[in-house]
């Protein structure tokens, strides 16, 4: 079975553009969570959606991010405009009946 | 309020040796689950354990074994024989039962040397 998917893996762009991160989940789960993994802040958690509602939004860092869940296999971490601070690697996670999460393989970000 | 403290930052071994990596948690909940997670050079990020509040016994899995103590909320991780290809950064995480977030301690960088 496939895992968690997300594209790109590698993202360059300059300050102030959008950038869109994607994630599909593993099939069948119905939780979908987004990360970012910083060296000074270690791995936090943004946002998570159970059955595409997000459910907690607490620790997106400001207006500039945004995610949607437009159905069960797919979801968007847009970023407008994007900064310097922003660099990290953004993880997308899934999880389905037990209490588990597996993760994709990561996007770097990096902005420039 | 929930936290995981991971205080080796970083271990050296030799392989063959055997290491245990630290992980204290807290939490008010009675009902809760730790992981251990790899994350190996290549960047993702690997399940390796779940264990539940109420099942304080022991795991083994091969060469990694897990010490669940609840009198002094450690969830510790031990690998026996270690080998160059258990170099990563190992995190340890905490979920409450009434929440699904995980609380993810700093992570221990593992280095094994030839």
């Amino acid at each position: 079975d496939a895992g968690v998917i997300q594209s790109p893996r590698h993202e360059v762009t300059e300050m102030g553009q959008e950038v869109t991160l994607r994630c599909k989940p593993i099939s069948g789960h119905d939780y979908l969570f987004w990360y970012r993994q910083t060296m000074m802040r270690g791995l936090e958690l943004l946002i998570y959606f159970n059955n595409n509602v997000p459910i907690d939004d607490s620790g997106m860092p400001e207006d500039r991010f945004s995610a949607k869940m437009p159905n069960a296999s797919f979801s968007t971490l847009k970023i407008q405009p994007s900064e310097p601070r922003d660099s990290a690697v953004y993880f997308c996670a899934s999880k389905g009946v037990s209490y588990e999460q597996y993760f994709g393989p990561g996007t770097r970000l990096t902005v420039t | 309020a929930q936290k995981v403290t991971q205080a080796q930052t970083e271990i050296s071994v030799v392989e063959k040796e055997d290491v245990t990596l630290d992980c204290v948690y807290e939490t008010r909940d009675t009902t809760y689950y730790l992981f251990w997670y790899k994350q190996p050079p290549s960047g993702e990020l690997v399940f390796l354990i779940r264990r539940n509040s109420f099942d304080e016994q022991n795991e083994i899995s091969g060469r990694y074994s897990w010490n669940f103590q609840k009198s002094t909320s450690s969830f510790n991780f031990t690998i026996t024989a270690s080998q160059v290809v258990d170099s990563a950064v190992y995190f340890c995480a905490l979920s409450e039962a009434n929440t699904d977030k995980l609380i993810f301690g700093t992570g221990t960088r593992l280095q094994v040397f030839p």
